[in-house]
């Protein structure tokens, strides 16, 4: 286990309603990176938090949004929901933003969502 | 233009055999790779980190190989185990940022008794 807690496990949602996804980081890690990965493709990098900013974003639409809080949780907030929208939402935390080895990300174990 | 390229796509093997995957990657400017492993419906597990001075990284059963000169890592997996079932990914970290990365699309690799 990484210690890095997503909620709710799966979601079943409906197109053009909106959801809100949770991320919990690792003690001590101040950057969370969210992610998009569709049935059996690689994930594809939605934006990264750092300290409570947004610190870079992915090719995703502006209805994708999020918050980090002063605890570095963080929040994907998916507006306008589409059909192409169902995947699994993986949240990774990580201490600082240089990059480097040393920078490991771990990943939650994702929140699978279904838009219907 | 940056790509991680991984192959093959899917592989099955006996139970015990070895078997080596293969990340082909054209990122620039390199910062490090990493191995992960993931089983399906979870997240990324990390196996090996590998930045530009590494050549070879183990972690148990585990065996990374890295390339800077031809841009090739690969995977080694040893004495595989039922449990090694899964999706290994290789991400390629460039331009010195946690936000500047490209995953591969994994292999996908099943361990049959």
């Amino acid at each position: 286990e990484t210690g890095v807690t997503q909620s709710p496990t799966h979601l079943i949602k409906t197109r053009g309603q909106q959801v809100t996804l949770r991320c919990s980081s690792q003690s001590g890690h101040n950057t969370v990176s969210w992610y998009q990965q569709a049935l059996g493709q690689g994930p594809q990098f939605i934006f990264q938090y750092y300290r409570e900013e947004e610190n870079g974003r992915g090719n995703f639409p502006p209805r994708f949004s999020g918050l980090q809080f002063p605890n570095y949780s963080s929040e994907l907030n998916v507006n306008a929901l589409e059909l192409d929208d169902s995947a699994l939402y993986l949240c990774a935390s990580s201490q600082g933003t240089s990059g480097g080895a040393e920078n490991e990300q771990y990943f939650g174990p994702g929140t699978r969502l279904t838009v219907t | 233009k940056n790509q991680v390229e991984q192959s093959p796509q899917s592989l099955i093997i006996l139970e015990g055999k070895n078997c080596t995957l293969q990340c082909n990657y054209t990122v620039s400017p390199f910062s490090n790779l990493r191995w992960y492993k993931q089983d399906t419906g979870r997240g990324p597990v990390s196996l090996t980190i590998m930045t530009f001075s590494e050549n070879t990284k183990s972690n148990g059963r585990y065996t990374a190989t890295l390339d800077a000169d031809t841009k090739q890592s690969s995977l080694h997996i040893t004495a595989s185990q039922l449990s090694d079932s899964a999706s290994y990914i290789c991400v390629v970290f460039y331009g010195g940022a946690t936000n500047k990365l490209i995953f591969g699309t994994g292999t996908l690799l099943a361990v049959q008794p």
